[in-house]
């Protein structure tokens, strides 16, 4: 398996835009997270899926941000509009079962890098 | 709520050393604690997994220990190499389904 897949690996985008982030999972994995890295936040969870639904979105900062999991195999992550203090590093992450068990790992893309001007 | 703390944010040491990173966390309820690596410009790849009724896990030159009832769990690195440089961060898993993370510790190690 290729592992969790995100494009675009970077986006540079002005302020006011909308940007949608994607993710591809590791197939079989039943959970999908999506985390957002900042130097001041650390890594912060905005929203995971379980089976495409949506469990938990308290993570999202505002109503500009948006995702949606139509499939198994696919997410997005949207901002609309996009403003400067969203740039950060918008990482995706699966897992087999949610590390709801107390023994199972999260695996994650490479990340996209977003910078907002 | 959980709170995740990583000691020291950077650690620079020359090769062969041992040394020692900590963690902390808050609320010692948790199912499983997760060390991950994260290189430049990379997602983060799990090390090592520590369930709640375990006290220590091991992979090759790694070594992490787990004290729930103090908050506390260390990643050993033994002899280190230049490619252990990394930032290494921490995660509990103290909810059903996710982690917190702490901000991690960039270590550094010359040749």
């Amino acid at each position: 398996d290729a592992g969790v897949i995100q494009s675009p690996r970077h986006e540079v985008t002005e302020m006011g835009q909308e940007v949608t982030l994607r993710c591809k999972p590791i197939s079989g994995h039943d959970y999908l997270f999506w985390y957002r890295q900042t130097m001041m936040r650390g890594l912060e969870l905005l929203i995971y899926f379980n089976n495409n639904v949506p469990i938990d979105d308290s993570g999202m900062p505002e109503d500009r941000f948006s995702a949606k999991m139509p499939n198994a195999s696919f997410s997005t992550l949207k901002i609309q509009p996009s403003e400067p203090r969203d740039s950060a590093v918008y990482f995706c992450a699966s897992s087999p079962s949610g590390t709801g068990r107390s023994n199972e790992k999260l695996f994650f893309g490479s990340g996209t890098q977003l910078s907002v001007l | 709520k959980q709170e995740v703390t990583q000691i020291p944010a950077a650690l620079s040491v020359p090769e062969g050393e041992n040394l020692v990173l900590n963690c902390s966390f808050t609320d010692s309820a948790i199912y499983n604690l997760q060390w991950f690596r994260q290189d430049p410009g990379k997602g983060l790849t799990s090390l090592l997994l520590i369930q709640s009724s375990q006290r220590e896990q091991t992979s090759g030159r790694l070594n992490a220990s787990l004290d729930k009832s103090s908050g506390r769990s260390t990643l050993y690195i033994a002899a280190s190499q230049p490619g252990d440089s990394a930032t290494y961060l921490c995660a509990a898993h103290s909810g059903y389904s996710t982690l917190t993370f702490g901000k991690g510790t960039m270590l550094l190690v010359s040749p």
